[in-house]
């Protein structure tokens, strides 16, 4: 089974710094998806970014990107030029390709942006 | 525009009643899941369907049941509440391999 791993439960960044949110996952499949959502106070879950394991490039959308490290197992979001509506509950989350199509996520990381 | 919708937003219940959770969406997607959200334990998946007819166990699906009688709909029944079961409650749809989209959610509590 699948398992994804949030080791910092929160974290606090100032307004308009970089802030780098850990994820790590263990898995044997060779093919795979990985995600970012996002969920701020309203409770709305929102897809950040995703990242198709075959692919070596990693993923950006504007001041979110990834690092991705298949070797090592650890798939950490970086956002750039943080805004207050940046603070959120943030999770990080393991697909199987070709497979259940079901979502295995991390306990989460609250990110709050300080002005 | 296509959407995700879950009603009620809030419910409050008493033990051993059932309870009916609805799920509705218009993106015409054959897969659909429900997810609970505990504190400490982010989401996790409690049954799911690739479409009509078809219904699976997650991870936590003991006391709960779905049917799929067309693709808008994945109701969710508590057949009997139980605290342990107070938590928000999430739908979602996708499509194979692609992005889940969720409903606003639903806070059940269960005195």
């Amino acid at each position: 089974a699948q398992t994804v791993t949030q080791s910092q439960p929160e974290m606090s960044v100032q307004e308009a710094e970089t802030v780098t949110l850990s994820c790590t996952y263990d898995t044997s499949e060779s093919n795979y998806y990985l995600f970012w959502y996002k969920q701020p106070p309203s409770r709305q879950m929102i897809l950040v970014i995703r990242q198709e394991a075959y692919k070596q490039q990693n993923a950006t959308e504007n001041r979110f990107s990834v690092n991705f490290q298949k070797a090592a197992k650890s798939f950490s979001l970086k956002i750039s030029d943080s805004q207050l509506g940046d603070t959120a509950m943030y999770f990080c989350a393991f697909m199987k390709q070709g497979g259940s199509e079901k979502l295995v996520f991390g306990k989460g990381t609250k990110l709050t942006v300080n002005p | 525009d296509a959407e995700i919708t879950q009603s009620p937003r809030h419910k409050i219940t008493e033990t051993g009643r059932q309870v009916t959770l609805a799920c509705h969406q218009t993106w015409n997607h054959n897969n659909m899941f429900w997810y609970r959200q505990d504190l400490g334990h982010g989401l996790r998946l409690i049954h799911y369907s690739y479409g009509v007819q078809d219904t699976n166990k997650g991870e936590v699906s003991d006391g709960y049941s779905v049917s799929r009688s067309n693709t808008e709909d994945l109701p969710l029944t508590l057949e009997s509440a139980a605290s342990s079961q107070t938590s928000v409650y999430f739908c979602a749809s996708s499509v194979e391999g692609g992005k889940q989209y969720f409903g606003p959610g639903t806070r059940l509590t269960v005195t």
